[in-house]
């Protein structure tokens, strides 16, 4: 059964930095090409970035709000995806989504991790 | 970037209504479009994919049509369970974006 396992999230205070991981499992993950979406409260779905595998170079790729402040990396030995926040604004406030197949015929989606941009 | 513009919006129906959402994208995306629901308090549910295909489980109920930068997601007969809101996604390139969501509410 795939599963993905969100984590990290919490309160923190704006201008702060944040890293959020996503555990997988039940698939090759080091195969997966990986996405990170996000949701501000009462607010639709946003999509963040993406990081390719590695074997497709392993790239990412960033929504215009967040790069240069969003980093997102994987650790396949450890079947985990991260997502490093930093400078945070109270427009990040929302749950964070990881997610995987997009593009293909199987999609499969964690149950979110709350971040909250408050003083 | 691709602009998705999703309509309507919201709509309320009554059980057994058929139900069409339409977004269109502000430039070609072939097939390159998936649509999920989405309840309070959960993660999305993909429905469709590759603008037509039904995901695996999902009912018959369900259906897409569109390629190009016109898609549909029609509910031929609408069910209590099917209240939720819906989004459009495309994935033909990046930054991959989605439509702004229709709300379903019950009439």
């Amino acid at each position: 059964e795939v599963q993905l396992v969100e984590s990290g999230g919490g309160l923190v205070n704006p201008g702060g930095s944040l890293r959020l991981s996503c555990a997988a499992s039940g698939f090759t993950f080091s195969n997966a090409w990986m996405t990170w979406v996000r949701q501000a409260p009462g607010k639709g779905l946003e999509w963040v970035g993406r990081i390719k595998s590695k074997t497709d170079g392993g790239t990412t790729e960033y929504a215009a709000p967040v790069k240069g402040r969003f980093t997102i990396s994987r650790e396949d030995s450890k079947n985990t995806l991260y997502l490093e926040i930093n400078s945070l604004k109270s427009e990040d406030t929302g749950v964070y989504y990881c997610t995987t197949g997009l593009g293909s015929s199987s999609n499969y989606w964690g149950q979110g991790t709350l971040v909250t941009v408050s003083s | 970037d691709i602009q998705m513009t999703q309509s309507p919006s919201s709509l309320s129906a009554s059980v057994g209504d058929r139900v069409t959402i339409t977004c269109r994208a502000s430039q070609g995306i072939r097939n390159d479009l998936g649509w999920y629901q989405q309840k309070p308090g959960k993660a999305p549910k993909r429905l469709i994919y590759a603008a037509s295909s039904l995901q695996s489980g999902v009912p018959s109920r369900f259906s897409g049509s569109g390629s190009g930068t016109e898609f549909t997601l029609t509910i031929s007969s609408l069910q209590p369970e099917d209240f939720a809101t819906y989004y459009c996604l495309q994935h033909n390139s990046s930054p991959r974006t989605f439509g702004q969501g229709t709300k379903v509410e019950i009439k």
